[in-house]
C-alpha cells in the first residue's frame, strides 16, 4: 500500500513564524500535491511539483512557498504565519501516466496559527 | 458558477438504506472522475474512479456518470455505520491536469 506520511498531525505556531510542513512517500511517485482544506472551501490546491526541484502554483499559492530537494520529500512552507493560515493542511501523491492513477494522501496536519 | 457544485448535506440515514450522493460540473472538459471517502480525522481515500459516461459498481458502491448533463452520482446500497464518512467528488481533464473537487457531503449511517 502507498504511504504517505505528514510529519505532524497538530500543529500551535505563532503568527510572523516561518512554518514547515514536511511530507513524505514510499512509493517512488513523482507527482506530489499540498492542499489546505477548509470548512465551506473543500480542498484547495496550493502547489504541486511533477519531479524533483520542479513546482507549480496551484490555486492559492499567495503565502506559501515549496521545496522539493528529494523525490520522495515534499515541503510546505509558509514565510510568515498569519492566523487565515489556520487550516488542515493535506499532501498527496501520484504516479504519473494516465489518470487512473488515484492521488493518495496522508492523513494532514491541523495547523493552528495564535 | 462553481466548477464543481456538491451538496454539503449533512445527510442522515438509517442502516440498510440505498443513499445518493451527488455532484453537478459545469466543465465540459473534465472526462476523469472519482469519489473519495474521507473519515474524521483522516485523509482521503480513493472509492471509485470512472471515465466519461457510464456506470462502474463495486460491491455496494456504483458511480454513475451523465457527461451529457454534467452530472455524477455515487450510490451506497445497504448502508452501513461504518460508511458514516465526507465523500467528495473530484474530477479532471487528464493526467496532466489538477484535480478539481466538491466540498463534500457528510453522510451519517444512523444503526
Amino acid at each position: 500500500d502507498v504511504k504517505v506520511t505528514q510529519s505532524s498531525r497538530y500543529l500551535v505556531k505563532r503568527t510572523g513564524e516561518k512554518v514547515f510542513l514536511e511530507c513524505v512517500q514510499d512509493m517512488d511517485h513523482e507527482n506530489m500535491f499540498w492542499y489546505r482544506q477548509d470548512p465551506g472551501l473543500g480542498l484547495r490546491l496550493i502547489y504541486f511539483s511533477y519531479d524533483v526541484k520542479m513546482k507549480e502554483k496551484g490555486d492559492i499559492p499567495e503565502g506559501y512557498s515549496v521545496s522539493r530537494e528529494k523525490k520522495e520529500r515534499f515541503s510546505l512552507i509558509l514565510e510568515s504565519a498569519s492566523t487565515n493560515q489556520t487550516s488542515m493542511y493535506l499532501c498527496a501523491s501520484r504516479p504519473p501516466g494516465p489518470s487512473n492513477q488515484p492521488q493518495h494522501f496522508g492523513d494532514g496536519t491541523r495547523l493552528s496559527i495564535l | 458558477q462553481k466548477e464543481v457544485e456538491q451538496d454539503p448535506g449533512p445527510l442522515s440515514v438509517p442502516e440498510g438504506a440505498i443513499v445518493s450522493l451527488n455532484c453537478t460540473y459545469s466543465n465540459s472538459a473534465f472526462q476523469y472522475f472519482m469519489w473519495y471517502r474521507q473519515y474524521s480525522r483522516k485523509g482521503p481515500e480513493l472509492l471509485m474512479y470512472t471515465y466519461s459516461s457510464g456506470n462502474k459498481e463495486d460491491g455496494r458502491f456504483t458511480a454513475q456518470v451523465d457527461k451529457s448533463s454534467k452530472y455524477i452520482s455515487l450510490f451506497i446500497r445497504d448502508s452501513q455505520p461504518s460508511d458514516s464518512a465526507t465523500y467528495l467528488c473530484a474530477m479532471t481533464r487528464g493526467s496532466n491536469y489538477k484535480l478539481t473537487f466538491g466540498k463534500g457531503t457528510l453522510l451519517t449511517v444512523n444503526p
